[in-house]
């Protein structure tokens, strides 16, 4: 049964930092893999998607890399904001299946 | 706007009674799921559908039931069998299995009273 680890559980950093969230998943057979945001008390926003032949995914300060042999994924944020507080979460797609989510990372940029 | 929508966003429940939460999509989606959030937890799958007429028990289906007769709407209903409800639920579709553009609806907390 497919398990997704994410490490660290919580992370707080001054503003300006940049940062790497990690994510591992125990059966490389996936589809995709995405990170999602979410708010507290509100739905989960999609950040990226890596398909399985790809290596890494970028959209303005967020990278996102996948070793899909290793089953691990880091998200790289560049130069935090006090608006990239939030949990991220990352999901990994298998055939015929719903996304399989981890915990998330608390993630709290201080200004 | 196209989006996903579900209500209600506040939900309370007295021991002994079924609620039914709501979730319906205008984004011509195939697939839709239910998932339960729990603090500091991640999301578990409760169930899914990816065509209308049909749906999949996920993880944790007992204590639960769904019905997919439209392909806008996916209701989840927490039946008296669910002994631990509270927790904050979250409806997503995507346009297939493939994990693309998966939407997430903005969630409802169920508080049993």
């Amino acid at each position: 049964k497919q398990e997704v680890t994410q490490i660290p559980a919580a992370l707080s950093v001054p503003e300006g930092e940049n940062l790497v969230l990690n994510c591992s998943f125990t059966d490389s057979a996936i589809y995709n893999l995405q990170w999602f945001r979410q708010d507290p008390g509100k739905g989960l926003t999609s950040l990226l998607l890596i398909q399985s032949s790809q290596r890494e995914q970028t959209s303005g300060r967020l990278n996102a890399s996948l070793d899909k042999s290793s089953g691990r994924s880091t998200l790289y944020i560049a130069a935090s904001q006090p608006g990239d507080s939030a949990t991220y979460l990352c999901a990994v797609n298998q055939a015929g299946t719903a996304l399989i989510f981890g915990k998330g990372t608390t993630l709290s940029v201080s200004s | 706007d196209g989006g996903i929508t579900q209500s209600p966003k506040y939900l309370f429940r007295k021991e002994g009674q079924n609620v039914t939460l709501s979730c319906e999509q205008n984004l011509n989606h195939d697939a839709m799921y239910w998932y339960r959030q729990d603090p500091g937890q991640g999301l578990r799958l409760i169930y899914y559908s990816q065509i209308v007429n049909d749906f999949q028990k996920g993880d944790i289906a007992e204590g639960y039931s769904v019905s997919r007769e439209k392909k806008e709407s996916f209701p989840l209903t927490v039946t008296s069998a669910q002994k631990n409800p509270t927790a904050f639920y979250l409806c997503a579709s995507g346009i297939d299995r493939s994990g693309y553009g998966y939407t997430f609806g903005s969630g409802t907390r169920l508080t049993v009273v």
